[in-house]
Parts: C-alpha cells; structure tokens; sequence
C-alpha cells in the first residue's frame, strides 16, 4: 500500500511570506502528526490530528498551525516566515495515534526561507 | 513528561564490528519505545519498536534492542555493521494520551571500510 506522502519535497520562500504544506498518510490511517528537524533543535512536535480534531499540540508560536480533512490529509501553514523557520517538515502518520500501533513518517518538506 | 537522552552524538565503528547506540529514558508512564534511522535527504524509517510484549526486540536489517526498566534504558545493537547502516539514529519515547513522540537528539553512525 502506499506510504505518507508529502508535498512539496523543497520549497523556498522569503521572510513574511507564509507557507502550505501537505500531508496524505497511509490509507485507513486516521491520525497525523507534524514534526520539526533542524540541526539546533533536533525532532520537535508540532501538533497531531484526528478525524479533524487536534488532540495535542507542541511548544510553537501561533504563526504555525494546521488543520485535517475528512479525507484524512492534513496541511500545516506557517505564516509570517522567519529564518529559524528554515528546516525538514516531517509528517507522521498512524492508524489511531497511539503508541501501540506507531507512527510511519513521510519523506517530508525541505523548507529554505531566505 | 517524557524525555531521551541518547549517550554520543557521534559513534564510529569499523565494518564487521559491534554496533552500540545508547539511549536512556524518562517517562512518567509505561513507556513506548521506538528506534528510527534516518538516511540523508530522507524521512525516518522504524527500525524497531518495544511495546511491553517482550523485553528483547528484534528489528529490521539485523538491529535488536533491550528494554531495561531498573536502567531506563533502550539501547540499539546489531553484531557485524555493514556500510550501509551509515546514517543518523534516533530513539524516541511515548505514552500516555499525548498522541506524540518525544525524541532524542541524534546519533550519527559511521562506518568505516
């Protein structure tokens, strides 16, 4: 079956820009998560979403947010970019969220903010 | 709250040798654990995950783990590494209702010919 895909692979914005991006997880799965990496920072939690409810949400400004749909596909927008914005958007799928069942990640979205 | 910390950002080891990556947890509740690996340019793909069925797991491409509850620990191994187990690998920790992975900073694995 296919994987979680992510679109789109890299992408570069400017400073006070803002930024969509999308997450299609696993068939059947219902649960996605987002994830920051930066070199700094490391793995850090965004948020995590379950048919369309957000369950749990990290350490983030507001300037960050997302939302799913009924479909299960998730999108994170960022607006008002900043340089420390610059990092690997990684989306996580998972059939209900849990720690038993795990969490596939996608391949995830480069983003490059200059 | 949960947290890793995993012991050496950086471990080299030549082919053929002993793999040992170190991680230690804390959690307030019975952990979940997981090993990822990521290779460069790529997402994280699940080596191994521990689940309280068995204390010994085995993983994928030779890698097993050892949950040791009295040392909060959940270190990686594999017998003989291979070249192509060249990359970054992180331990993470869940549990509870928060529905997210805690994860600890890093360790990139080299292998040398």
């Amino acid at each position: 079956k296919a994987g979680v895909t992510q679109t789109p692979r890299y992408l570069i914005k400017t400073r006070g820009q803002q930024v969509t991006l999308s997450c299609s997880p696993i068939s059947g799965h219902r649960s996605v998560s987002w994830y920051q990496q930066t070199p700094g920072q490391g793995l850090q939690f965004l948020f995590e979403y379950f048919s369309e409810t957000q369950r749990n949400k990290g350490n983030f400004p507001g300037r960050f947010s997302g939302r799913q749909f009924s479909n299960s596909r998730s999108e994170m927008n960022v607006s008002t970019l900043e340089l420390g914005d610059s990092a690997l958007y990684l989306c996580a799928s998972s059939l209900d969220g849990s720690s038993n069942y795990g969490y596939t990640f996608g391949s995830g979205t480069r983003l490059t903010v200059v | 709250a949960q947290s890793v910390t995993q012991l050496g950002s950086h471990v080299s080891v030549s082919e053929g040798a002993l793999v040992l990556l170190r991680c230690n947890y804390s959690s307030s509740v019975p952990p979940y654990l997981f090993w990822y690996v990521q290779y460069p340019n790529q997402g994280l793909q699940l080596l191994l995950k521990y689940t309280s069925a068995a204390t010994l797991v085995k993983g994928i491409n030779g890698f097993e783990a050892e949950f040791k509850k009295s040392e909060t620990s959940f270190h990686l191994t594999k017998p003989s590494a291979h070249m192509s187990d060249a990359a970054e690998y992180f331990c993470a920790v869940s549990g509870g209702s928060n529905y997210k992975l805690t994860f600890g900073k890093g360790t990139l694995l080299t292998v040398n010919p």
